[in-house]
């Protein structure tokens, strides 16, 4: 079965300092793997996606970076955090085509940056 | 033309009552609709979907109506119970595309 795992589950960076969030998929290969940010109590914002190796769409021009060195790896990255990048960080992969496609996320990272 | 407007932004129900949910979307194209529900801390985990060549799809007490002339989709929980207190997610999607478009999210609190 297909799996998506994503660490660490919470994280406290100073501002200032680098990130870097892991996100890898087991049980399928060349999977569309996406980064979903959602600050306290509202929605997912569409940070990165990635349709494979190398391949990186950026949907939001912010303080962060993606990258894909591997078919089932996926990191969430930052040279330099600011406040606003606190939030609840997830990570997904889009199941195939069909009527059960959709979506699996990740457990999420919370970040706090101080 | 992308977004799914979803409403309301929060939502109470007593237990056992009916919790409703409304989306609308502009976009012909868009021919997938699920629903997601994110627990506290969680990722959000897909819940029902339904594709526009059927009126109502129903899982358990969960169902979902569509009405594709009106461009309008809800979630609707049958005797709502304090363990459905969530964030409730519509979304869309159409065949080809590589995203899913979300609606803002509903908080549902049932009380006890």
């Amino acid at each position: 079965s297909q799996t998506i795992h994503q660490w660490p589950a919470t994280l406290v960076q100073p501002v200032g300092s680098p990130l870097s969030l892991e996100c890898t998929v087991e049980g399928t290969s060349n999977p569309n793997l996406y980064w979903y940010r959602q600050a306290a109590g509202r929605g997912l914002q569409l940070l990165f996606y990635s349709v494979g190796i190398g391949q990186i769409s950026s949907e939001v021009p912010q303080n962060l970076s993606a990258s894909r060195p591997q078919d089932r790896q996926f990191i969430l990255s930052s040279k330099k955090l600011l406040l606003s990048d606190s939030g609840f960080y997830l990570c997904a992969w889009l199941r195939p085509a069909g009527f059960s496609m959709g979506y699996t996320f990740g457990s999420g990272t919370r970040l706090t940056v101080v | 033309q992308q977004q799914v407007k979803q409403s309301p932004q929060s939502l109470i129900v007593q237990k056992g009552g009916i919790s409703i949910i409304n989306c609308a979307y502009e976009n012909t194209a868009f021919d997938y609709f699920p629903w997601y529900q994110q627990f506290p801390g969680k990722g959000p985990a897909l819940l029902i979907a339904i594709r526009p060549d059927v009126s109502e799809k129903k899982e358990g007490r969960f169902t979902i109506s569509f009405n594709k002339s009106a461009k309008q989709f809800s979630l609707h929980i049958m005797d709502s119970q304090p363990g459905d207190s969530a964030t409730y997610f519509c979304a869309a999607s159409m065949r080809g595309d590589d995203k899913i478009i979300f609606g803002k999210g509903t908080r549902l609190h049932i009380l006890p």
